[in-house]
C-alpha cells in the first residue's frame, strides 16, 4: 500500500519569496508522483508529474520538484511566490507496473497563502 | 474542448433520497475514477473503471455504486443518501495505462449536501 503526507496544511509567504510545499510518500514498489492544483471551486489541474525519467521536474507556471528516492521525498518549490499562486495543493502518489490502472492517493493538502 | 463535465454542479437532498452524479469526458479515455473531497482528507478515491462496462472498489465505496454503459459516461449513485456522504465529488479521466503514469483529468466538481 500506498501514503502521501504533506507537510503542514497552510503555508503562508509573501509575494516574490521561495514557495517551498513538503512532500513525502511510502510505496512498497516504485512509485510515479503528482502535484495538482485546485483554485476555489475548480477541479484540480497537473502541475507536474514523475515518472522515473529525471529527478528534477519542471512543471507549469514556474514550479518544479525534485525526486529523492533516500528521504522518500517530492517537494514542490517556486523560486518567486506570486498573488496567483494562492490555491490549495496535493501530492499524490500512484504505483509503477502491475495492476495500479492510474490510482491516485492523495496527500490531505496544503493551502497556499500569498501575502502582497 | 469540454474535457471531464460533471452534472449536476450542485444539489442539496434528504437524508434517504437517492440520486446519480453524471460524468461525461470527450477525450476518449479508458479509465475513470470517481472521488470525494472532504477537508482536511484530500481525495479519497471511491470507484472506478478500465473501460467500458467495467467497474471496481476504491478506497470508500461503501453507500455508492457506479455504472459504466459508455465509454464517455461514468454514473454516481447513492441509494439511500446520508449525512456522511456530504462532500464535493470529483470525476477524473485518463488514458489507459497498467503502469500508472498517466495524468487524471478533473472534472469540477459536484457539491452535494445531505440535510
Amino acid at each position: 500500500a500506498q501514503s502521501v503526507t504533506q507537510l503542514g496544511s497552510h503555508v503562508s509567504v509573501s509575494e516574490g519569496a521561495l514557495v517551498l510545499l513538503r512532500c513525502n510518500y511510502s510505496s512498497s514498489v516504485p512509485p510515479y508522483l503528482f502535484w495538482y492544483v485546485q483554485y476555489p471551486n475548480q477541479g484540480l489541474q497537473l502541475l507536474l508529474k514523475y515518472t522515473s525519467a529525471a529527478t528534477l521536474v519542471k512543471g507549469i507556471n514556474g514550479f518544479e520538484a525534485e525526486f529523492k528516492k533516500s528521504e522518500t521525498s517530492f517537494h514542490l518549490t517556486k523560486p518567486s511566490a506570486h498573488m496567483s499562486d494562492a490555491a490549495e495543493y496535493f501530492c499524490a502518489v500512484s504505483l509503477a507496473g502491475g495492476t495500479s490502472y492510474g490510482k491516485l492517493t492523495f496527500g490531505q493538502g496544503t493551502i497556499l497563502t500569498v501575502h502582497p | 474542448n469540454a474535457g471531464v463535465t460533471q452534472t449536476p454542479k450542485f444539489r442539496v437532498l434528504k437524508t434517504g433520497q437517492s440520486m446519480t452524479l453524471l460524468c461525461a469526458q470527450d477525450m476518449n479515455h479508458e479509465y475513470m475514477y470517481w472521488y470525494r473531497q472532504d477537508p482536511g482528507m484530500g481525495l479519497r478515491l471511491i470507484h472506478y473503471s478500465v473501460g467500458e462496462g467495467t467497474t471496481a472498489k476504491g478506497e470508500v465505496p461503501d453507500g455508492y455504486n457506479v455504472s459504466r454503459l459508455k465509454k464517455q459516461n461514468f454514473l454516481l449513485g447513492l441509494e439511500s443518501a446520508a449525512p456522511s456522504q456530504t462532500s464535493v465529488y470529483f470525476c477524473a479521466s485518463s488514458y489507459s495505462s497498467r503502469g500508472g503514469n498517466q495524468p487524471q483529468h478533473f472534472g469540477d466538481g459536484t457539491r452535494l449536501s445531505i440535510l
